[in-house]
């Protein structure tokens, strides 16, 4: 596609719920990246994709948070029993190389937790 | 592993005028210095970037500095627009440990038409 796209750019959910954000990268792109942007913060890594390896997960803030991209394109990032502080925009980029060079973000999905 | 502060938070100017933002980091192997336009409800965007072999980059009103002496870099913008306003992010990454940018805290720019 010409860009990141991301789904749903919204979601509320209510403490303990499991959500489940897509992140569709531009085609062809070899590493995908989530992060999460707290309000008012820069993005905070969450974990890396190289094709369908995960490579680092060393981000995700505890066993709640999975990720996975089984294909090596469309990835999700999948939140377990949600508690209030998970609320936050996750956002996914994608780069064309292996690494973190030139990245292109998506939009972002804002996850508020009830 | 690496950090990266940004100074300042908010920042406003008149339109025409200059704005400069400052970023300091920690790691000295750090090689790849982005820096990211985020306008309300959307992505961070890529508008320049340096690299450690250079020490300074221009791209029309951009200009990025880089003193890998001192571990600080910095994103110049001349004759700001009001389109220029925006929450600007500065990043770091090495080629060794983590693969992933490490982000500054952001600074909101405010052009004052």
């Amino acid at each position: 596609g010409a860009g990141v796209s991301q789904s749903p750019r919204y979601k509320v959910a209510k403490r303990g719920q499991d959500v489940a954000l897509r992140c569709d990268p531009i085609s062809g792109h070899v590493s995908l990246f989530w992060y999460q942007q707290a309000l008012g913060q820069g993005p905070e890594f969450l974990t890396y994709f190289q094709n369908e390896a995960q490579l680092d997960k060393s981000g995700l803030p505890s066993d709640r948070f999975f990720a996975e991209r089984p294909e090596g394109s469309v990835s999700t990032l999948k939140i377990q029993r949600t508690q209030k502080e998970d609320s936050a925009v996750y956002l996914c980029a994608s780069s064309a190389l292996a690494g973190a060079n030139v990245l292109t973000f998506g939009a972002g999905s804002r996850l508020t937790v009830l | 592993g690496e950090n990266v502060e940004q100074h300042p938070s908010t920042l406003s100017v008149q339109e025409g005028d200059s704005a400069v933002i400052k970023c300091t980091y920690s790691d000295s192997a750090s090689n790849y210095f982005p820096w990211y336009k985020q306008e309300l409800g959307k992505g961070p965007q890529l508008i320049i970037d340096i690299r450690s072999n250079v020490g300074e980059k221009k791209d029309q009103r951009i200009a990025v500095t880089l003193n890998k002496t001192a571990k600080h870099f910095s994103l110049h913008i001349t004759e700001t627009q009001p389109e220029d306003s925006a929450v600007y992010f500065c990043a770091a990454k090495g080629d060794t440990g983590r693969r992933a940018l490490t982000f500054g805290s952001g600074t909101r720019l405010q052009v004052q038409p």
